[in-house]
């Protein structure tokens, strides 16, 4: 089964860039599409990239995807800072025995 | 719009059985996966179980197989959970979500669009 890790925190101030990794045990970072989720308190989770680089329309071009194949990992990366990007991240992808699989999640602050 | 409801969730004994429903509108039901994830109180997200379009392809959680069966009605819009001999590590807010695509690989296990969730307590 694979397994996707994730830093539990990420503090920063507003304006500045953070960058979230979502590391694959497991399996190939290429090989199945990752996506990831926003989650603000009390609310559902929403899409903020799919396939590894999409914006769903609505979500702003301050958030982009990327992998590394060297490192396989997948990152979230957010420039621009504002404090609603407060919340919750979480990266999500599955296995090649169809079963899904969430990162841990990493709780963004803006300081 | 779409608009995923789910019901069902409440006080449960340890061992006892329930369902868990999902009503879907505002698209065509039966072209996309459906799936259900879990959020233990104060935790994170658990993919628990995903269904493809037409019922034929399905899998589960380890930490679900064989107990919990998903199913789904593409006459009603409708998925369900029945879930069978629940533990206390099961108690957690239930989320309906749409895959993206029909199938279990790909962009069906892209969670496009989710519910408000059913809250299930597992307790004695």
């Amino acid at each position: 089964n694979i397994m996707l890790t994730q830093p539990p925190s990420v503090s920063e101030s507003p304006g500045k860039t953070i960058t979230i990794s979502c590391t694959l045990r497991g399996g190939n970072i290429a090989g199945n599409f990752l996506q990831w989720y926003q989650q603000r308190p009390g609310s559902s989770p929403t899409t903020v990239i799919f396939e590894h680089y999409h914006r769903p329309s609505g979500v702003p071009d301050r958030f982009s995807g990327s992998i590394d194949r060297q490192s396989n990992s997948a990152s979230l990366t957010i420039s621009g800072l504002r404090t609603e990007d407060e919340g919750y991240y979480y990266c999500q992808s599955y296995g090649d025995n169809i079963k899904g699989v969430f990162g841990g999640g990493t709780k963004v602050t803006v300081l | 719009e779409v608009q995923l409801v789910e019901s069902g969730g409440g006080l449960v004994q340890p061992g006892r059985s329930l369902r868990l429903s999902c009503v879907a509108s505002g698209f065509t039901f039966d072209d996309h996966s459906m799936h259900w994830v879990r959020q233990a109180p104060g935790k994170g997200l658990e993919w628990v179980s995903g269904i493809s379009w037409n019922g034929n392809v399905i899998a589960y959680a380890d930490s679900v197989q064989g107990r919990f069966i998903i199913s789904r009605d593409n006459a009603k819009n409708s998925l369900s959970l029945q879930m069978n001999s629940l533990r206390a590590e099961d108690m957690a807010l239930y989320y309906c979500t749409r895959g993206a695509g029909t199938n279990l690989v790909g962009e069906g296990y892209h969670f496009d669009n989710w519910g408000q969730g059913t809250l299930v307590t597992v307790s004695s």
